[in-house]
């Protein structure tokens, strides 16, 4: 079965530095590939997707790029802020279906 | 647009009573998902639906389970003879994604459920 493996311990940087959280999967490469954030109590927020042919994406301050030979994709926030603090969640849809896979999440914790 | 949104935001209840949930999608959102989050994990998935045809739901969710969405627009979650470990937050999300064109989802709220 799929599996999304993302670290589970919390990241803690220091405000103006880059966080880049990992997502790695199992089995094979799916069609495209989201992250989300989450805060406490809330719904996902959707931030960036990226495709299996695509190797990266940007937006504002978000980088994605994914991998498939190493089947990992890094999420990076430059210019990180203490805004940015929330759990980032990774998540795969494959080909043909309809079921979306999320991962456990990485906690970002930006201190000023 | 208002968003998703999700009622009850909030339910207690006992072992054994039956639980009900609505979740009303963003207008003209042909695709509506339901999943279920405990604490420390991801969103888990349980059912999806493209207008009021039921095309996909997990093997993890039991016969206790069922959802609906009668005229393609809101849908109820229903989980009957409530458990201990159905406690979570039960979160809604809709698409606008038409064929096979890949799916933003816009998440509700969610509903937290806490069986005593």
């Amino acid at each position: 079965s799929q599996k999304i493996e993302q670290n589970s311990e919390a990241l803690n940087i220091q405000e103006g530095k880059t966080a880049t959280l990992t997502c790695n999967y199992t089995n094979y490469s799916p069609a495209y590939l989201q992250w989300y954030r989450q805060d406490p109590g809330r719904g996902p927020v959707f931030l960036l997707l990226i495709r299996e042919n695509e190797k990266e994406k940007r937006k504002e301050r978000l980088k994605v790029t994914f991998d498939t030979t190493l089947k990992q994709s890094l999420f990076h926030i430059t210019a990180s802020q203490p805004a940015d603090s929330a759990t980032y969640l990774c998540a795969l849809v494959y080909t043909g279906g309809f079921k979306t896979i999320f991962g456990a999440g990485t906690r970002l914790f930006v201190k000023a | 647009d208002t968003g998703v949104s999700q009622n009850p935001r909030h339910k207690i209840t006992k072992r054994g009573q039956n639980v009900t949930f609505r979740c009303d999608p963003i207008s003209e959102h042909n695709r509506l998902y339901w999943y279920r989050q405990t604490l420390g994990q991801g969103p888990e998935f349980l059912t999806y639906f493209q207008n009021e045809a039921q095309l996909e739901k997990s093997r993890l969710l039991s016969d206790r389970f069922s959802a609906e969405r009668p005229k393609g627009s809101f849908s109820t979650l229903e989980i009957q003879r409530t458990e201990q470990g159905d406690s979570a937050m039960y979160l809604c999300a809709s698409s606008a994604a038409r064929g096979g064109r890949a799916d933003t989802q816009y998440f509700g709220p969610g509903t937290r459920l806490t069986v005593l």
